[in-house]
């Protein structure tokens, strides 16, 4: 089976620019997770989905984040525009269902802003 | 608030030396506790706990819950030096679509 697939691994742009990172949950799952990962600051939940649905956004760190699920097989991350301190490795990560099952990561985008 | 704490932050250990790793937790109406490991890449799953006294074991690693006094450990013994990761520790919570709680990790370095 397919894990968690994300695109694209790695990212590199300039301050101001839009970035867009994709994820594909493993099939049957209905709850999709992203996270951002920093050495200063650990794994933090940026928001999650279940059902496509937007359960809890409060760790998205501010208006310049979005995040859609248009499908039960695809969702985005936006950054706009993208700033020096987004640079981090975003995960993105699936589970069953949201309440305390094991999650399956992604490899993670490594994004870069200049 | 849920709250995941793990001790120690940072280790460092020689080859064949066995480590516990500690995970203490608080959470509402708690459900699970899970292990990661991550190296260079995503965390991977390493085990699921949800019954306190029952040991989980996976070759040289093994890991203990206790629902009592709210915390895990997870051993790594004769440890080598593909042991060396970060390993991650998170808590699920039966209340609603909350999501898994975790831990800052504990780095761990093995040295030949």
């Amino acid at each position: 089976d397919a894990g968690v697939i994300q695109s694209p691994r790695h990212e590199v742009t300039e301050m101001g620019q839009e970035v867009t990172l994709r994820c594909k949950p493993i099939s049957g799952h209905n709850s999709l997770f992203w996270y951002r990962q920093t050495m200063m600051r650990g794994l933090e939940l940026l928001i999650y989905f279940n059902n496509n649905v937007p359960i809890d956004d409060s760790g998205m760190p501010e208006d310049r984040f979005s995040a859609k699920m248009p499908n039960a097989s695809f969702s985005t991350l936006k950054i706009q525009p993208s700033e020096p301190r987004d640079s981090a490795v975003y995960f993105c990560a699936s589970s069953r269902s949201g309440g305390g099952e094991t999650q399956y990561f992604g490899p993670g985008t490594r994004l870069l802003v200049l | 608030e849920d709250k995941v704490v793990q001790s120690p932050l940072s280790l460092v250990v020689h080859e064949g030396d066995t480590v516990t790793l500690n995970c203490s937790y608080e959470v509402t109406n708690f459900r699970s506790l899970l292990w990661y490991k991550q190296e260079k890449k995503a965390p991977t799953f390493l085990f699921m706990l949800t019954s306190s006294g029952i040991e989980k074991k996976s070759g040289r690693l093994s890991s203990i819950l206790d629902k009592k006094e709210l915390f895990s450990i997870l051993n790594i013994t004769a440890t080598q030096t593909g042991d060396s990761a970060v390993y991650l520790c998170a808590v699920g919570s039966r209340a609603g679509n909350t999501p898994l709680v975790f831990g800052k990790g504990t780095r761990l370095s093995v040295i030949a």
